[in-house]
């Protein structure tokens, strides 16, 4: 039911190394997320925007990831040196305006070796 | 910070029975959805409610924000019903941001 699309979906990087996944949100959809699954099914929330401006982003993501959400293009969600905890489920999701359902795309399994 | 118990943890259900999730909330939430999770790990939505109840086949949910709780049944469970099942709860204060339960994992058996 989800038109959200995520590119790859499976990405394999060593430490150190930079990490970029993308996401294609639902046509009309202004509002974009970015969360975390770890492997023990917790959620955090990483990042969203609302067009092209970032609404809120946590230390983390303002720290060791790049991120946006251009015009026309993509949004991206960038580890620039990435680090054996950074091994998750990345799930991009968009929604209508606020507070309105959001649809999650399939996710980038992301493995740092 | 905003936070959403929810429960049971795990659960297994026989083909053809019921049962109920549950979540609650300690903090007053404008909106809730509830997803189920496949073994790939997409996230598929079932409802979202902003108050009251909506059913779905053999799903009904119910968002209680005076009381802080939603609800999740489940009838006539099927193989397929198998999965993480997670609510998400939408704060009032949160720029739209999902708060995301602890899921509930369900076997269902024959």
């Amino acid at each position: 039911n989800s038109k959200v699309i995520q590119t790859p979906r499976y990405l394999v990087k060593g430490q150190g190394q930079k990490a970029k996944m993308r996401c294609i949100p639902e046509k009309g959809h202004p509002v974009v997320f970015w969360y975390q699954q770890n492997k023990n099914n917790e959620f955090k929330f990483l990042i969203n925007f609302q067009n092209q401006e970032v609404l809120q982003q946590i230390d983390m993501t303002e720290k060791r990831f790049s991120a946006e959400c251009p015009s026309n293009s993509p949004c991206s969600l960038e580890i620039q040196s990435s680090e054996a905890g950074d091994s998750a489920l990345y799930l991009c999701a968009s929604g209508g305006q606020a507070n309105t359902e959001v649809f999650f795309g399939k996710g980038t399994r992301l493995t740092v070796v | 910070g905003d936070q959403v118990e929810q429960s049971p943890s795990a659960l297994s259900l026989h083909e053809g029975t019921g049962s109920a999730l549950r979540c609650n909330f300690t903090t007053t939430m404008r909106a809730v959805q509830w997803f189920q999770q496949n073994s790939r790990g997409s996230l598929i939505n079932l409802f979202y409610l902003a108050s009251g109840t909506k059913e779905n086949g053999r799903l009904k949910s119910t968002f209680n924000s005076k009381e802080s709780y939603s609800t999740l049944h489940i009838r006539d469970a099927q193989l397929e019903d198998s999965g993480t099942y997670f609510c998400a709860a939408i704060a009032s204060s949160s720029f739209s941001k999902l708060v995301f339960g602890q899921g509930t994992s369900l076997s269902v058996v024959p």
